[in-house]
Protein backbone atom coordinates (compact mmCIF):
# COMPACT_ATOMS: atom_id res chain seq x y z
CA UNK A 1 0.00 0.00 0.00
CA UNK A 2 1.67 3.73 -1.58
CA UNK A 3 0.56 5.63 1.85
CA UNK A 4 2.62 8.51 -0.23
CA UNK A 5 2.09 9.58 -3.55
CA UNK A 6 5.48 11.43 -5.41
CA UNK A 7 5.66 12.78 -8.70
CA UNK A 8 7.46 13.70 -11.41
CA UNK A 9 9.66 10.41 -11.48
CA UNK A 10 11.97 12.90 -13.07
CA UNK A 11 12.62 16.39 -13.74
CA UNK A 12 14.76 18.16 -16.00
CA UNK A 13 15.35 22.07 -15.07
CA UNK A 14 17.70 25.21 -16.41
CA UNK A 15 20.08 26.53 -14.12
CA UNK A 16 17.87 29.54 -12.13
CA UNK A 17 14.95 27.79 -12.34
CA UNK A 18 12.34 26.39 -10.01
CA UNK A 19 12.44 22.71 -9.46
CA UNK A 20 8.80 22.02 -8.26
CA UNK A 21 7.96 18.08 -6.98
CA UNK A 22 5.23 17.01 -5.38
CA UNK A 23 3.42 14.64 -3.14
CA UNK A 24 0.05 13.38 -1.78
CA UNK A 25 -0.50 11.04 1.53
CA UNK A 26 -3.88 9.01 2.45
CA UNK A 27 -3.03 9.02 5.90
CA UNK A 28 -4.68 11.96 7.65
CA UNK A 29 -2.61 11.00 11.23
CA UNK A 30 0.25 11.79 9.64
CA UNK A 31 2.09 14.74 11.36
CA UNK A 32 5.38 15.01 10.10
CA UNK A 33 6.63 15.65 6.49
CA UNK A 34 10.24 15.59 5.82
CA UNK A 35 11.87 15.85 2.86
CA UNK A 36 15.20 14.37 1.93
CA UNK A 37 17.74 14.85 -0.73
CA UNK A 38 19.97 12.28 -1.78
CA UNK A 39 23.51 12.09 -3.91
CA UNK A 40 24.81 8.78 -5.97
CA UNK A 41 26.35 6.48 -3.23
CA UNK A 42 25.40 8.50 -0.20
CA UNK A 43 22.49 7.97 2.28
CA UNK A 44 19.22 10.53 2.25
CA UNK A 45 20.14 13.49 4.16
CA UNK A 46 17.47 15.87 5.74
CA UNK A 47 16.39 18.68 3.77
CA UNK A 48 13.74 20.74 5.48
CA UNK A 49 10.76 19.49 6.88
CA UNK A 50 6.84 21.02 8.21
CA UNK A 51 4.61 20.07 10.34
CA UNK A 52 0.46 20.58 9.59
CA UNK A 53 0.38 23.57 11.58
CA UNK A 54 1.39 25.59 9.15
CA UNK A 55 1.31 26.50 5.15
CA UNK A 56 4.68 27.16 4.26
CA UNK A 57 7.98 26.89 5.43
CA UNK A 58 10.91 28.33 3.87
CA UNK A 59 15.10 27.68 4.36
CA UNK A 60 17.79 29.24 1.72
CA UNK A 61 16.29 28.19 -1.88
CA UNK A 62 14.16 25.68 -0.51
CA UNK A 63 10.33 25.91 0.58
CA UNK A 64 7.57 23.38 1.80
CA UNK A 65 4.20 24.41 0.86
CA UNK A 66 1.56 22.03 2.58
CA UNK A 67 -2.22 21.78 2.02
CA UNK A 68 -3.54 20.14 4.51
CA UNK A 69 -7.22 19.86 3.06
CA UNK A 70 -6.09 18.29 0.12
CA UNK A 71 -3.75 16.06 1.58
CA UNK A 72 -0.91 17.34 -0.38
CA UNK A 73 2.97 19.15 0.15
CA UNK A 74 5.49 20.29 -2.47
CA UNK A 75 8.52 21.50 -2.25
CA UNK A 76 9.86 24.40 -4.13
CA UNK A 77 13.65 25.24 -5.19
CA UNK A 78 14.32 28.51 -6.23
CA UNK A 79 16.93 29.82 -7.96
CA UNK A 80 17.90 25.82 -8.95
CA UNK A 81 21.82 25.13 -9.33
CA UNK A 82 23.52 22.17 -11.40
CA UNK A 83 24.22 21.18 -7.49
CA UNK A 84 20.54 20.44 -6.62
CA UNK A 85 21.14 17.71 -8.84
CA UNK A 86 19.87 14.77 -6.94
CA UNK A 87 17.05 12.59 -5.68
CA UNK A 88 14.52 13.80 -3.85
CA UNK A 89 12.47 12.19 -1.07
CA UNK A 90 9.23 13.33 0.48
CA UNK A 91 8.44 11.37 3.36
CA UNK A 92 5.34 11.18 6.10
CA UNK A 93 5.49 9.77 9.63
CA UNK A 94 3.07 9.92 13.31
CA UNK A 95 5.28 11.57 15.60
CA UNK A 96 3.17 10.20 18.59
CA UNK A 97 3.45 6.52 17.11
CA UNK A 98 6.14 4.50 19.01
CA UNK A 99 9.43 4.74 16.24
CA UNK A 100 8.60 7.48 14.26
CA UNK A 101 8.91 5.71 11.18
CA UNK A 102 9.29 7.85 8.09
CA UNK A 103 6.67 6.72 4.86
CA UNK A 104 8.72 7.47 1.91
CA UNK A 105 7.80 8.36 -1.93
CA UNK A 106 9.48 6.97 -4.98
CA UNK A 107 11.49 9.78 -5.19
CA UNK A 108 12.14 12.37 -7.93
CA UNK A 109 15.41 12.22 -9.85
CA UNK A 110 16.17 16.02 -10.38
CA UNK A 111 18.14 17.50 -13.03
CA UNK A 112 19.85 21.08 -13.44
CA UNK A 113 21.18 21.91 -16.76
CA UNK A 114 24.14 25.03 -16.50
CA UNK B 1 31.71 14.39 14.58
CA UNK B 2 31.27 10.62 13.16
CA UNK B 3 28.36 10.01 11.31
CA UNK B 4 26.06 6.98 10.82
CA UNK B 5 28.67 4.22 9.35
CA UNK B 6 27.35 0.49 7.82
CA UNK B 7 29.34 -2.11 6.50
CA UNK B 8 29.85 -3.68 4.70
CA UNK B 9 29.79 -0.80 1.52
CA UNK B 10 28.94 -3.43 -1.39
CA UNK B 11 27.81 -7.54 -0.68
CA UNK B 12 27.56 -9.95 -3.69
CA UNK B 13 26.37 -13.41 -2.48
CA UNK B 14 24.90 -16.63 -4.01
CA UNK B 15 21.04 -17.14 -3.34
CA UNK B 16 20.45 -18.94 -0.72
CA UNK B 17 23.68 -17.77 1.29
CA UNK B 18 23.34 -15.82 4.62
CA UNK B 19 24.29 -12.37 5.01
CA UNK B 20 24.88 -9.95 7.84
CA UNK B 21 24.89 -5.66 7.60
CA UNK B 22 26.21 -3.85 9.88
CA UNK B 23 25.35 -0.56 11.62
CA UNK B 24 27.24 1.88 13.71
CA UNK B 25 24.92 4.79 15.15
CA UNK B 26 25.85 8.10 15.93
CA UNK B 27 26.98 7.90 19.45
CA UNK B 28 24.73 8.54 21.65
CA UNK B 29 21.52 8.05 19.15
CA UNK B 30 18.87 5.81 20.90
CA UNK B 31 16.90 5.20 17.94
CA UNK B 32 18.20 3.13 15.21
CA UNK B 33 16.12 2.12 11.88
CA UNK B 34 16.62 -0.18 9.00
CA UNK B 35 15.47 0.80 5.66
CA UNK B 36 15.47 -0.74 2.03
CA UNK B 37 15.71 1.01 -1.08
CA UNK B 38 15.12 -1.08 -4.20
CA UNK B 39 16.52 0.00 -7.23
CA UNK B 40 14.16 3.00 -8.43
CA UNK B 41 11.81 2.89 -5.51
CA UNK B 42 11.56 4.60 -1.88
CA UNK B 43 12.65 3.82 0.76
CA UNK B 44 10.37 0.92 2.80
CA UNK B 45 10.96 0.90 6.73
CA UNK B 46 12.00 -3.03 8.19
CA UNK B 47 12.44 -2.11 12.09
CA UNK B 48 12.82 0.14 14.36
CA UNK B 49 15.02 -0.24 17.55
CA UNK B 50 14.57 2.25 20.79
CA UNK B 51 16.51 2.30 23.78
CA UNK B 52 16.02 -0.99 25.65
CA UNK B 53 11.89 -1.05 24.14
CA UNK B 54 11.01 -4.03 22.07
CA UNK B 55 11.92 -3.57 18.65
CA UNK B 56 9.22 -2.57 15.84
CA UNK B 57 9.40 -5.45 13.59
CA UNK B 58 6.36 -4.56 11.41
CA UNK B 59 8.60 -3.96 8.26
CA UNK B 60 10.57 -6.98 8.11
CA UNK B 61 9.32 -8.81 4.79
CA UNK B 62 9.79 -12.44 5.74
CA UNK B 63 11.07 -14.56 8.79
CA UNK B 64 14.37 -14.83 6.82
CA UNK B 65 15.00 -10.96 7.84
CA UNK B 66 16.36 -10.56 11.35
CA UNK B 67 17.74 -7.84 13.33
CA UNK B 68 19.30 -7.17 16.89
CA UNK B 69 20.69 -4.43 18.38
CA UNK B 70 23.40 -5.26 21.39
CA UNK B 71 24.41 -3.01 23.93
CA UNK B 72 21.97 -0.34 22.30
CA UNK B 73 24.86 0.73 19.94
CA UNK B 74 25.78 -1.61 17.24
CA UNK B 75 23.11 -3.03 15.26
CA UNK B 76 23.15 -6.41 12.59
CA UNK B 77 20.33 -7.04 10.18
CA UNK B 78 20.52 -10.62 9.06
CA UNK B 79 19.24 -12.11 6.01
CA UNK B 80 19.05 -15.98 5.82
CA UNK B 81 18.65 -18.20 2.93
CA UNK B 82 19.44 -14.67 0.39
CA UNK B 83 16.19 -14.06 -2.56
CA UNK B 84 17.36 -12.75 -5.81
CA UNK B 85 14.41 -10.11 -4.72
CA UNK B 86 16.78 -8.83 -1.71
CA UNK B 87 19.29 -7.12 -3.74
CA UNK B 88 18.73 -3.96 -2.93
CA UNK B 89 20.45 -1.09 -0.94
CA UNK B 90 20.25 -1.32 2.88
CA UNK B 91 19.91 1.86 4.60
CA UNK B 92 20.71 2.57 8.64
CA UNK B 93 19.65 5.73 10.19
CA UNK B 94 19.60 6.73 13.59
CA UNK B 95 18.23 9.53 15.79
CA UNK B 96 17.78 10.74 19.05
CA UNK B 97 14.24 11.17 20.72
CA UNK B 98 14.80 14.22 22.76
CA UNK B 99 13.16 17.22 22.99
CA UNK B 100 14.51 19.51 20.28
CA UNK B 101 14.36 17.66 16.73
CA UNK B 102 13.01 14.47 17.68
CA UNK B 103 12.03 13.70 14.24
CA UNK B 104 15.44 13.99 12.51
CA UNK B 105 16.95 10.31 11.16
CA UNK B 106 20.53 10.57 10.16
CA UNK B 107 21.60 8.24 7.11
CA UNK B 108 24.53 5.76 6.86
CA UNK B 109 25.84 5.38 2.63
CA UNK B 110 24.08 2.30 3.00
CA UNK B 111 24.93 -1.24 2.29
CA UNK B 112 24.67 -2.62 -1.43
CA UNK B 113 23.68 -6.09 -1.34
CA UNK B 114 23.26 -7.82 -4.75
CA UNK B 115 21.74 -11.54 -5.15
CA UNK B 116 23.25 -13.72 -8.00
Amino acid sequence: QQQVKQSPQSLIVQKGGISIINCAYENTAFDYFPWYQQFPGKGPALLIAIRPDVSEKKEGRFTISFNKSAKQFSLHIMDSQPGDSATYFCAASKRREYGNKLVFGAGTILRVKS
Amino acid sequence: GAGVSQSPSNKVTEKGKDVELRCDPISGHTALYWYRQSLGQGLEFLIYFQGNSAPDKSGLPSDRFSAERTGGSVSTLTIQRTQQEDSAVYLCASSFPGLASPETQYFGPGTRLLVL
